[in-house]
């Protein structure tokens, strides 16, 4: 079946640190990937998103992209601030259409430091 | 402003009692609607799948007749856990998928004591 495995967490950075969050996955067929942002208190929020290889999908600074030769998605951004404190799930559908049924990762707790 | 509701955000009930979580979709039609359960700093599992006015489909292992799920409108759908364990106590999320868009819900904190 499909899986999702995320670089395990918790990370630590001073501000305007850069930081990457390594998304691998497994799935049959061509799956969308999907950065989710879940900050302290509140509900799940798309960040990102990419449909199809090589695609790079971006948001308030961050990054990541669709590497179908290493069945990776990525997360990165150069400079990160305080506000950034939060869980990222990495999370694939291999479902088209809007019904979107997602895998998700184990999350990773990032705490930026000023 | 939020797009998928729940309500109630936490609460907190005796074992043995039913607690009901209600996931609205704010602004849109939401043929289908996904359960998840999040356990404390683990990911979020999937527990079930409804869409409107038809039973749901639930994920392997997870009891049907423990967490009853109905989505009698395209806005509502709700989840039900009964006779509630204090193992019962998670973080439940909805998400909201329509055409074009699918959102999450904020959550439920469910305690049982």
């Amino acid at each position: 079946g499909d899986s999702v495995t995320q670089m395990e967490g918790p990370v630590t950075l001073s501000e305007e640190a850069f930081l990457t969050i390594n998304c691998t996955y497994t799935a049959t067929g061509y799956p969308s990937l999907f950065w989710y942002v879940q900050y302290p208190g509140e509900g799940l929020q798309l960040l990102l998103k990419a449909t199809k290889a090589d695609d790079k999908g971006s948001n308030k600074g961050f990054e990541a992209t669709y590497r179908k030769e290493t069945t990776s998605f990525h997360l990165e951004k150069g400079s990160v601030q305080v506000s950034d404190s939060a869980v990222y799930f990495c999370a694939l559908s291999d479902q088209g259409g809007s019904a979107r049924q997602l895998t998700f990762g184990s999350g990773t707790q990032l705490t930026v430091l000023p | 402003g939020a797009v998928v509701s729940q309500h109630p955000s936490r609460v907190i009930c005796k074992s043995g009692t039913s607690v009901k979580i209600e996931c609205r979709s704010l602004d849109f039609q939401a043929t289908t609607m996904f359960w998840y359960r999040q356990f404390p700093k683990k990911s979020l599992m999937l527990m079930a799948t409804s869409n409107e006015g038809s039973k749901a489909t639930y994920e392997q292992g997870v009891e049907k007749d423990k967490f009853l799920i109905n989505h009698a409108s395209l806005t509502l759908s709700t989840l039900t856990v009964t006779s509630a364990h204090p193992e019962d106590s998670s973080f439940y999320i909805c998400s909201a998928s329509g055409p074009g868009r699918s959102f999450f819900g904020p959550g439920t904190r469910l305690t049982v004591l």
